[in-house]
């Protein structure tokens, strides 16, 4: 079965850039379905930043989609996030996660990684 | 946006409790609404999509039901394991994908 793993540094200066990848396993980043990122503050509940399809096609939520670019690397069946210029408000466990699409708007996120907690700090 | 909002934000109940969540869309999604779970300090696991889809490995003691703006989620008999923050997440719109703020159970 697909499994995600995050990866990239815990903590990040302010006004810098946020990096994570991805890694997928048991499974083609080459599937039809959309690669997420969701995040979560500290407390608080889950807020979706965007998405990627393999083909590099990519949405974005309209409130970050300013300071957010994501990649794929086919090669590596991987896919990548950065959030630039980040504030203390970026702070959160990022997680990774497949949008499985069975039709346009039935779909669902299954799996999930089990999350990275970045933190924007001095 | 589509707005989505969940009903109580917590509650309390006992093992063995019947417990239902509500969750309420600000525009008509149809049936384009998906259920998680997250235990503390884990990653939301998805139990049911399109409003009433149980996932492959989920007890049959949760259910969902609803449709257009208002949706329900149900635990038949609540276990030691199901204590847990409970999320709906609408797929209406993909741009943005909203969640609601979440339903924590616990004792």
């Amino acid at each position: 079965q697909v499994q995600l793993q995050e990866s990239g540094p815990g903590l990040v200066r302010p006004s810098g850039t946020l990096s994570l990848t991805c890694a997928i396993s048991g499974g083609s980043i080459t599937s039809t379905n959309w690669w997420s990122w969701v995040r979560q503050p500290p407390g608080k509940g889950l807020e979706w930043i965007g998405e990627i399809y393999h083909s590099g096609s990519t949405n974005y939520n309209p409130s970050l989609k300013s300071r957010v670019t994501m990649s794929v690397d086919e090669s590596k069946n991987q896919f990548s996030l950065k959030v630039r210029f980040v504030t203390a408000a970026d702070t959160a466990v990022y997680y990774c996660v497949r949008r499985t699409v069975a039709t346009f708007a039935d779909n669902w996120f299954d799996p999930w990684g089990q999350g990275t907690l970045v933190a924007v700090s001095s | 946006d589509i707005q989505m909002t969940q009903s109580p934000s917590s509650l309390s109940a006992s093992v063995g409790d019947r417990v239902s969540i509500s969750c309420r869309a600000s525009q008509s999604i149809n049936t384009y609404l998906n259920w998680y779970q997250q235990a503390e300090g884990k990653a939301p696991k998805l139990l049911i999509y399109d409003a009433s889809s149980l996932q492959s490995g989920v007890p049959s003691r949760f259910s969902g039901s609803g449709s257009g703006t208002d949706f329900t989620l149900t635990i038949s008999s609540l276990q030691p394991e199901d204590f847990a923050t409970y999320y709906c997440q609408q797929s209406y719109s993909n741009i943005p994908i909203t969640f609601g703020p979440g339903t924590k159970v616990d004792l």
